[in-house]
């Protein structure tokens, strides 16, 4: 079975430019999320979709960042614009349900504000 | 509020048994987990525990829950240079939200 699959791995921009990260999860999974790694840090939720409706965007920072899942599958979750303190890396994560034990995470784009 | 804390580092010998602590603060919690992250890599879940259970064992890996004082503990038997990474506790609620400590490195030496 594929995991989840993320691109790009890396990206390097200069800040006030825009980015757009990808996420396909595992086949059949409804509940996809979008985490932020900070260096030294664990990683904090930005987003949760169950298919194409948002669940929890509580922690997102609305006035650069957004995300879309429009056909309930795949996700892309920009940054517009990009400040220095938006460097970390972006990891992407599904599960069956969202009330499923497992959560599974994609290897992470890691993007380099400068 | 919700809020998980672990020590930062642990280092072990080969063939020792680590011990990797973690205490959390919401009760409601559903699911305690264990994630292994190495560098540059994403997050794998070696283990969870659902909350009424207060011991789960896999292979080399042990999980003991101490729901009162809210303290997770993930024991590593017979450890190997392979362990070396960095370790994230994490507990969920019923949404599926995780909140994730700030991880604990784990250095084993030869």
């Amino acid at each position: 079975e594929a995991g989840v699959a993320q691109s790009p791995r890396y990206k390097i921009i200069e800040k006030r430019q825009s980015v757009a990260f990808w996420c396909n999860p595992i086949s059949g999974h409804a509940t996809l999320y979008w985490y932020q790694q900070i260096l030294g840090q664990g990683p904090k939720l930005l987003i949760q979709f169950q298919n194409n409706g948002v669940v929890d965007d509580s922690q997102l920072p609305k006035d650069r960042f957004s995300a879309e899942r429009l056909k309930g599958v795949d996700s892309t979750l920009k940054i517009q614009p990009a400040k220095l303190e938006d460097s970390a890396v972006y990891l992407c994560a599904s599960s069956l349900e969202g009330t499923s034990a497992e959560q599974f995470f994609g290897p992470g784009t890691r993007l380099t504000v400068l | 509020g919700e809020d998980v804390e672990q020590s930062l580092f642990l280092s072990v010998r080969e063939g020792d048994s680590s011990v990797i602590n973690c205490t959390y603060t919401d009760s409601s919690s559903t699911y305690l987990y264990w994630y292994k992250q190495e560098p540059g890599a994403g997050l794998q879940l070696l283990t969870y525990i659902f909350s009424n259970m207060d011991m789960k064992q896999d292979q080399r890996l042990t999980v003991l829950l101490n729901k009162k004082d809210k303290h997770l503990s993930l024991r590593i038997a017979d450890t190997q240079t392979g362990d070396s990474a960095i370790y994230f506790c994490a507990e969920s609620n019923q949404g599926g939200k995780l909140i994730f400590g700030q991880g604990t490195e784990l250095s084993v030496k030869p």
